[in-house]
């Protein structure tokens, strides 16, 4: 079926280093990839996306991959703050129109002072 | 700051109220969904509604009835809810994904709902 996975449910990393938070999803159909990030008592908070004409993208401080081959995609969070920490989730959509977000598992972000 | 206004922040109701959740967005989109999302879990759909017509119902119990007033507001009607029902209720909006591109989900903060 389909899915849209996390490899490792807690990361910790020292602040002022770069996190990578990872992602695996299973529909290759999926061309359209978001990277949400969830505070305590807060709801999802968009952070970047892609589509899947592009491997990499990039905002303010973070880095989107996206490696179709391997169905991978994966968040980068460099100079890690402690305003970082929270829960990230991958979501998926593709581009038939459908409404239907598939949301991985979830990672939590803790920053180590 | 969030563009998708929930109200209210918190809501504790006995099993044999009614009470109605709101939601609320400015950003001209036409596209507005309920998520329920339990402790340390990713959000589920519940609802949507495209252009103020409902287009997706994931089987939700018909203890939840949902309401699109108009295109910026979204309610989620409550009666007779179970203990298990207790969540957070997150209202999101997107431009509307039948269009030639996809576009992310923007969420309100949600409704902490506990049932007793």
């Amino acid at each position: 079926g389909e899915s849209v996975g996390l490899h490792l449910p807690t990361l910790s990393v020292q602040e002022g280093d770069n996190s990578i938070i990872n992602c695996a999803y299973s529909n290759s159909a999926s061309d359209y990839f978001i990277w949400y990030k969830q505070e305590s008592g807060k709801g999802p908070q968009f952070i970047i996306d892609i589509r899947s004409n592009m491997d990499k993208r990039q905002g303010q401080r973070v880095t989107v991959l996206l490696n179709k081959t391997v169905k991978h995609l994966s968040l980068q969070i460099a100079a890690t703050q402690p305003g970082d920490s929270a829960v990230y989730f991958c979501a998926e959509n593709n581009a038939s129109g459908t409404y239907k977000y598939i949301f991985g598992t979830g990672t939590r972000l803790k920053v180590l002072a | 700051d969030t563009e998708v206004t929930q109200t209210p922040k918190h809501l504790v109701m006995g099993m044999t109220n009614k009470k109605s959740l709101k939601c609320e967005q400015h950003m001209g989109h036409r596209a507005m969904y309920w998520y329920k999302q339990k402790a340390k879990k990713p959000p589920e759909l519940m609802f949507v509604y495209s252009y103020e017509k409902l287009s997706i119902n994931e089987s939700v119990p018909s203890r939840f009835s949902p309401e699109c007033p108009n295109s910026s507001l979204l309610n989620l009607h409550l009666h007779a809810l179970q203990p298990e029902d207790s969540a957070l209720y997150l209202c999101a909006s997107s431009q509307d994904p039948g269009s030639s591109y996809n576009s992310p989900l923007h969420f309100g903060n949600g409704t902490r709902l506990t049932v007793t």
